[in-house]
């Protein structure tokens, strides 16, 4: 099973809302990722999470929040976004940082 | 610092027939990744293939295999037999091991005609 759950799939937010995306996988895999991509780009790095602690955070702003509950759970905290912040927010996963990464579904969020 | 250069927006096969997608990087780390993924329009990025810079031979994952020239700083992507639904957005991809930083090219979106 190489799955890679992400909730919600659509996500339309105001630049004064506070809300979460949410990623979970069963595999067994000790790191996780959050990457954004923009229409016809191709994905960027945003956060990593290795063995449930922050490992890489490639100069993201401060209203992105990452959050590692668990070996399972990624939560990616957003609060007082701009327009330019929409964008489909991926999640990835994998066994440990140096081997293949596993993509969930992706959130497609939208700041009005 | 690591770049990926896929120098082909987009790329037309015919059904059945074989396709290479370029894909060049630069580094300067002795150790890296190299990693293939297909996008869908649906959106999610589908792993396919990966070559490790120490690997000798050439990785081969049924109908994907990756041309690797490490001398030349290449890793292109051959598919053979495409079929209709590999019609997709192909990113190659690189890790470096020093810093576990992973960079994405541009894509090649690829349209395979019936």
């Amino acid at each position: 099973d190489t799955e890679v759950t992400q909730t919600p799939k659509h996500l339309v937010m105001g630049m004064t809302n506070k809300k979460s995306l949410k990623c979970e996988q069963h595999m067994g895999h000790r790191a996780m990722y959050w990457y954004k991509q923009k229409a016809k780009k191709p994905p960027e790095l945003m956060f990593v999470y290795s063995y449930e602690k922050l490992s890489i955070n490639e100069s993201v702003p401060s209203r992105f929040s990452p959050e590692c509950p668990n070996s399972s759970l990624l939560n990616l905290h957003l609060h007082a976004l701009q327009p330019e912040d929409s964008a489909l927010y991926l999640c990835a996963s994998s066994q440990a940082e140096d081997y293949e990464q596993y993509f969930g579904p992706g959130t497609r969020l939208t700041v009005t | 610092a690591q770049k990926i250069t896929q120098t082909q927006p987009g790329m037309f096969v015919q059904e059945k027939e074989a396709v290479t997608l370029d894909c060049t990087y630069d580094t300067s780390d002795p150790s890296y990744g190299l990693f293939w993924y297909k996008q869908p329009s649906s959106g999610e990025m589908i792993f396919l293939i990966y070559q490790g810079s120490y690997d000798q031979q050439n990785a081969t994952e049924g109908r994907y295999s990756l041309n690797f020239q490490k001398a030349r700083k290449s890793a292109n992507l051959v598919i053979s037999a495409s079929q209709l639904g590999d019609s997709a957005m192909y990113f190659c991809a690189m890790r470096s091991y020093n810093n576990n930083d992973m960079r994405f090219g541009a894509g090649t979106r690829l349209t395979v005609k019936p």
